[in-house]
């Protein structure tokens, strides 16, 4: 069984910081995603890595994938109130039936950002 | 717009009754998931189809049974509730892994199920 290990469960931080979520694990996965969460919806793709070192950005937040694809991170740069939900790393694995791949994700525990004002 | 819908929003049910939750998806994938949601345990997985006709358990699936007879919905069934099936349930589809997609899943709004 694949595990994904994600931490701190919860950051609470004043408007401006900087933050930094981190997602671990022993295995290696394909590609790995990351999506946020509001109260009452569901999650939300914000981006996928797919190859070892990658670094996206996404206005002020930038993820990276690790060389060995075991581990990434998200870091928000000057966080805003807006920024405040729960943010969840996923990491894809593939099942091969009948000559075609079939994905599935494997979610770290999340972390909850509270940014106050 | 496709979507991707869940009903009912909120459920109260008892201890030992059926239930089902509705999963419809318009956006024609092949692939449709139900996770539960739990504080401290991030998504976890229940069941999962590939298509029509094609279902698979998940790490948490004892309890819950699927089934997938076309490719826009895949009801969730809680064959006899108990309190530890208290939680938030979350459908999710994907369309098959290409080399332009990598699995990307799109989300319903959830449904909170509590068992009393």
């Amino acid at each position: 069984t694949q595990l994904l290990e994600q931490s701190p469960q919860f950051l609470s931080i004043q408007e401006g910081e900087n933050l930094t979520v981190y997602c671990n694990s022993s295995s290696v996965f394909s590609s790995l995603q990351w999506y946020r969460q509001e109260p009452g919806e569901g999650p939300v793709l914000l981006v996928t890595v797919v190859t070892g070192g990658e670094v996206k950005k996404l206005k002020r937040l930038t993820f990276q994938f690790g060389d060995a694809r075991k581990d990434s991170s998200l870091h928000i740069t000057a966080a805003q109130t807006g920024d405040t939900g729960l943010y969840l790393c996923a990491g894809t694995s593939y099942e091969n039936a009948g000559g075609t791949s079939y994905g599935k994700l494997t979610f770290g525990q999340g972390t909850i950002l509270t940014v106050h004002p | 717009d496709a979507e991707i819908t869940q009903s009912p929003r909120h459920k109260i049910t008892e201890t030992g009754r059926q239930v089902t939750l509705a999963c419809h998806q318009t956006w024609n994938h092949n692939n449709m998931f139900w996770y539960r949601q739990d504080l401290g345990h991030g998504l976890r997985l229940i069941h999962y189809s590939y298509g029509v006709q094609d279902t698979n358990k998940g790490e948490v699936s004892d309890g819950y049974s699927v089934s997938r007879s076309n490719t826009e919905d895949l009801p969730l069934t809680l064959e006899s509730a108990a309190s530890s099936q208290t939680s938030v349930y979350f459908c999710a589809s994907s369309d098959r892994a290409s080399g332009r997609t990598h699995n990307e899943q799109f989300f319903g709004p959830g449904t909170r199920l509590t068992v009393l």
